[in-house]
């Protein structure tokens, strides 16, 4: 069975310090991998997609296909980056997509 | 329109009422999705739209729950018999063809407080 998990529910971080959001993934296929992220007040919205391989707002994320995971990851949080982040993993050609239960990322000043 | 729509955006019922919650797509998306977003459960797939049809409804969490979709385009996520467990932000996301690779838009939801 397909599942993502975000052991983080919290995660706080100081302005310019690095960030890393984690998320580990269980799926027997080749899957494909994203993260959205919320901001308060505003709607769910995709971040960055593994298949990319881009660069969103100076976040990066790696697909380890040998530890099963899709971290998230940022060199210097800024305080804007303050949000809910989701990973969210669907099945090659499949349509239905399984979010993770989201790490509220807080960037303090 | 220029984006999804969701209404109402918030709706509060009393246990054992029946709801309607409503989504609009963006014109021209031939796929709609229903999720719930629940505190600390993150988004529960419920339902999957190709056109009218609903390929997988594996996600409807009971028979108390239904779906449909008219015209390719507005969608209806009806809600019987409420329960105080049904009480979740319902979110609704569409995007141009199945498959995520296409990229979700999400509607601002539809916050359901059951008393």
């Amino acid at each position: 069975a397909q599942r993502v998990t975000q052991p983080e529910k919290l995660l706080s971080v100081f302005k310019g310090a690095p960030v890393e959001l984690k998320c580990n993934y269980s799926y027997s296929g080749s899957p494909e991998l994203f993260w959205y992220v919320q901001y308060s007040r505003q709607r769910l919205q995709l971040l960055l997609r593994h298949i990319s391989r881009e660069s969103i707002k100076g976040f990066t994320a790696d697909l380890n296909k040998g530890e099963t995971s899709f971290h998230l990851k940022k060199p210097f949080a800024q305080e804007e980056d303050s949000a809910m982040y989701y990973c969210a993993l669907t099945a090659g050609g499949g349509f239905k997509t399984i979010f993770g239960a989201g790490t509220r990322l807080f960037v303090k000043a | 329109g220029a984006g999804v729509s969701q209404s109402p955006s918030n709706k509060v019922t009393e246990k054992g009422k029946d709801v309607e919650l409503r989504c609009d797509p963006i014109s021209g998306h031939t796929a709609l999705y229903w999720y719930r977003q629940s505190l600390g459960q993150g988004l529960e797939f419920l339902i999957y739209f190709q056109g009218n049809s609903a390929p997988d409804k594996s996600g409807l969490p009971s028979d108390r729950f239904s779906a449909e979709r008219t015209g390719g385009s507005v969608s209806t996520l009806t809600i019987q018999r409420t329960q105080q467990e049904d009480s979740a932000v319902y979110l609704c996301a569409s995007s141009p063809r199945p498959g995520i690779q296409y990229g979700y838009t999400f509607g601002s939801g539809t916050r359901l407080t059951v008393v």
